[in-house]
């Protein structure tokens, strides 16, 4: 086991397409979380799975962004209609058993609405 | 929600020297304090944390001292090396206990 592995790396697609990424987890971690980082700025929080159950969205994450974590395994974060504003690299989160243990990060998806 | 404000933006030292960077939270249920380091181009890591029940943690070069009254924590590095220039973030439990909310992040470059 490598670690998080997040795909694609990078992504670049029109404004109003629908984009999907996928992030996969360390083995048996049953914590997952989305979050977005744009330029200059720290981790932004989405989205945070235990085990196959979504337990928190952020107000940050608009109709258009949907995630999934079937099973408790992979999960897929989707983009419906990207527009501009969604560019930033999308990075995913594992860990294990509580909250305050170590969170390991992917590599990130670079997204680029054109 | 729970916001972590993180001093300074940018910080620039002589090798050898020490670094402080200061986060201050808004959330007095947060209970979790991680830093990370996170280099050009690759994935944030984590490099030291410590949690509600402690005040100071080190760990050889490094350590982190967090004051709950307060409500900030900070990270020290001394004897810097060049190796320890990349962006710092720090980040508190948000109020549900379930996510990281991660500061702004510091620049920290260590000149030889």
């Amino acid at each position: 086991d490598t670690g998080v592995s997040q795909d694609p790396r990078h992504k670049i697609t029109k404004r109003g397409q629908n984009v999907t990424f996928r992030c996969d987890p360390i083995s048996e971690h049953n914590r997952l979380y989305w979050y977005r980082q744009t330029l200059g700025q720290g981790p932004e929080f989405l989205t945070y799975f235990q085990n196959e159950a979504q337990l928190e969205k952020s107000r940050l994450l608009s109709d258009r962004f949907s995630a999934e974590r079937p099973k408790g395994s992979f999960s897929t974060l989707e983009i419906q209609r990207t527009e501009q504003g969604d560019s930033a690299m999308y990075l995913c989160a594992s860990s294990f058993g509580r909250v305050n243990t170590e969170a390991f990060f992917g590599q990130g998806t670079r997204l680029t609405v054109v | 929600g729970e916001n972590v404000e993180q001093h300074p933006s940018t910080l620039s030292v002589q090798e050898g020297d020490s670094a402080v960077i200061k986060c201050t939270y808004s959330d007095s249920a947060s209970n979790y304090f991680p830093w990370y380091k996170q280099e050009l181009g690759k994935r944030p890591q984590l490099i030291i944390d410590i949690r509600s029940n402690v005040g100071e943690k080190k760990d050889q070069r490094i350590a982190v001292t967090l004051n709950k009254t307060a409500k900030h924590f900070s990270l020290h590095i001394t004897e810097t090396q060049p190796e320890d220039s990349a962006v710092y973030f720090c980040a508190a439990t948000n109020q549900a206990g379930t996510a990281l909310i991660f500061g702004k992040g510091t620049t920290l470059s260590v000149s030889s």
